[in-house]
C-alpha cells in the first residue's frame, strides 16, 4: 500500500521556536509538496520540490523554508514560529501523472 | 494565472438524494482536472481525474464528473448519496504544459443527513 507519512499528527509550539515538519514517501516520486490548509481557503502551496536538492517557492513561502536531501524525504521548516502559522500542514507527492498522494496532515498550534 | 472556484462552500442533502458539487476553473491552456475527497481527520485522497479522452469520468463509489471545455467546468455528481459520503471535496487543476503545480479550490463541505 503506497504511503506518505508525516512525523506528527499534532504539534504545539511557542512563538519564536524553530519547527521541523517531516514528510516521507515510499513511492519513488520525483515531486513533493507542502501545503497549508485553512478553513475557507482550501489548500495553499508553500513550497514544492521536483528533485533532490531542488526547491521552488509556492504561493505563500514567507516564513517557511524546506529541505530535500533524499528523494523520499521533504522537510518543512518554520524558522521562527508565529501565531499566524497555526494551521493544518499537508505533505503530498506525485509522479509525472500529476495525481497527488497526501499524508494525514500535521495540525500545528503556535501559542 | 490559473484559478479554481467551487461555487458552494457547504451542501446539505438528505440521504439517497442526488447531489452536484460545482467547480469552475480559469486557464488559458489545456489542463488536467481532479476531484479529491477529505474525510474528517484525514489527508486528501483522489476521487477521480480527467487527463484526456472521454469527458465523463467515474469513481469506484458512484461519483462522476464531466469536463466541459466551453464552460470551463468540472462539476461532480452522484445520483444517490450515502451518509458515508459526508466529507469535504476539493476540485483541482494542473497545467498540462509545464510544471507540476496543482491549484486547489476552497473546498465544498458535503453533509448528508439521514
Amino acid at each position: 500500500d503506497v504511503k506518505v507519512t508525516q512525523s506528527s499528527r499534532y504539534l504545539v509550539k511557542r512563538t519564536g521556536e524553530k519547527v521541523f515538519l517531516e514528510c516521507v514517501q515510499d513511492m519513488d516520486h520525483e515531486n513533493m509538496f507542502w501545503y497549508r490548509q485553512d478553513p475557507g481557503l482550501g489548500l495553499r502551496l508553500i513550497y514544492f520540490s521536483y528533485d533532490v536538492k531542488m526547491k521552488e517557492k509556492g504561493d505563500i513561502p514567507e516564513g517557511y523554508s524546506v529541505s530535500r536531501e533524499k528523494k523520499e524525504r521533504f522537510s518543512l521548516i518554520l524558522e521562527s514560529a508565529s501565531t499566524n502559522q497555526t494551521s493544518m500542514y499537508l505533505c503530498a507527492s506525485s509522479s509525472v501523472l500529476r495525481e497527488q498522494f497526501f499524508g494525514p496532515g500535521t495540525r500545528l498550534t503556535v501559542l | 494565472a490559473q484559478s479554481v472556484t467551487q461555487l458552494d462552500s457547504q451542501v446539505p442533502v438528505f440521504e439517497e438524494a442526488p447531489v452536484e458539487l460545482r467547480c469552475n476553473y480559469s486557464s488559458s491552456v489545456s489542463v488536467y482536472l481532479f476531484w479529491y475527497v477529505q474525510y474528517p481527520n484525514q489527508g486528501l485522497q483522489l476521487l477521480l481525474k480527467y487527463l484526456s479522452g472521454s469527458t465523463l469520468v467515474e469513481s469506484i463509489n458512484g461519483f462522476e464528473a464531466e469536463f466541459n471545455k466551453s464552460q470551463t467546468s468540472f462539476h461532480l455528481r452522484k445520483p444517490s448519496v450515502h451518509i458515508s459520503d459526508t466529507a469535504e471535496y476539493f476540485c483541482a487543476v494542473s497545467d498540462r504544459a509545464g510544471g507540476f503545480k496543482t491549484i486547489f479550490g476552497a473546498g465544498t463541505r458535503l453533509f448528508v443527513k439521514a
